[in-house]
């Protein structure tokens, strides 16, 4: 069974530009999370849909920041416009049930925005 | 509020040795406990987990860790470390039912042959 996917793997854009990332989860799994890490610090969390809903995205840093998930399957997440701060790494994970439900996660996808 | 700290930004051990990561918690609530890894171009794995059965939990690839209440710490333990433990580990807090994780900022784990 294929794991999370993330794409890009790595996307280097200037400060203003617009970039979109893009998360697989796990077929069959409602609960999905968006997650980042900014340089040296915790992983945070940002946002939780189940299945195509947003149930929670009290981590979103501001509406610069804009998720979706069409139809409940894949998400992307964009970035419009990227500050110098947005730079850091991306995790998506992807969960069965919510709650202490096991999350896999995807291995990220690094921003650097310059 | 909930939060961990992992008291050690790096951790280095020699092949065959033991291996301690450190993480305390705070909570205010029946805590949840993790601990994830990622190894390099690799998503989070889940290692083990606690939640409120016994204080001794076993995970994958030989390592355990021990809810202490009394000193709020869940330290990551393994008798002997192997090359391919070189990673980062986090701890990881969240409130029963929660799906929101709070992660600790990481302990990287490198092992010498």
């Amino acid at each position: 069974e294929a794991g999370v996917t993330q794409f890009p793997s790595h996307s280097v854009i200037e400060k203003g530009q617009t970039v979109t990332l893009r998360c697989d989860p796990i077929s069959g799994h409602d609960n999905l999370y968006w997650y980042r890490r900014v340089m040296g610090k915790e992983i945070k969390f940002l946002l939780h849909f189940v299945k195509e809903s947003k149930q929670d995205e009290s981590g979103m840093p501001n509406n610069r920041f804009l998720a979706e998930r069409t139809g409940g399957t894949y998400s992307t997440l964009k970035v419009q416009p990227a500050e110098l701060e947005d730079s850091g790494v991306y995790f998506c994970a992807s969960s069965q049930l919510a709650g202490v439900s096991e999350q896999y996660f995807g291995p990220g996808t690094r921003l650097t925005v310059t | 509020a909930q939060s961990v700290t992992q008291l050690d930004s790096h951790v280095s051990v020699s092949e065959g040795t033991p291996v301690l990561l450190r993480c305390n918690y705070s909570s205010s609530y029946s805590p949840s406990l993790f601990w994830y890894v990622q190894h390099p171009n690799k998503g989070l794995q889940l290692l083990l987990k606690y939640t409120s059965a016994a204080t001794l939990v076993k995970g994958i690839n030989g390592f355990e860790a021990e809810f202490k209440k009394s000193e709020t710490s869940f330290h990551l333990t393994k008798p002997s470390a192997h090359m391919s433990d070189a990673a980062e580990y986090f701890c990881v807090v969240t409130r029963d039912s929660s799906y929101k994780l709070i992660f600790g900022s990481g302990t990287r784990l490198l092992v010498r042959p």
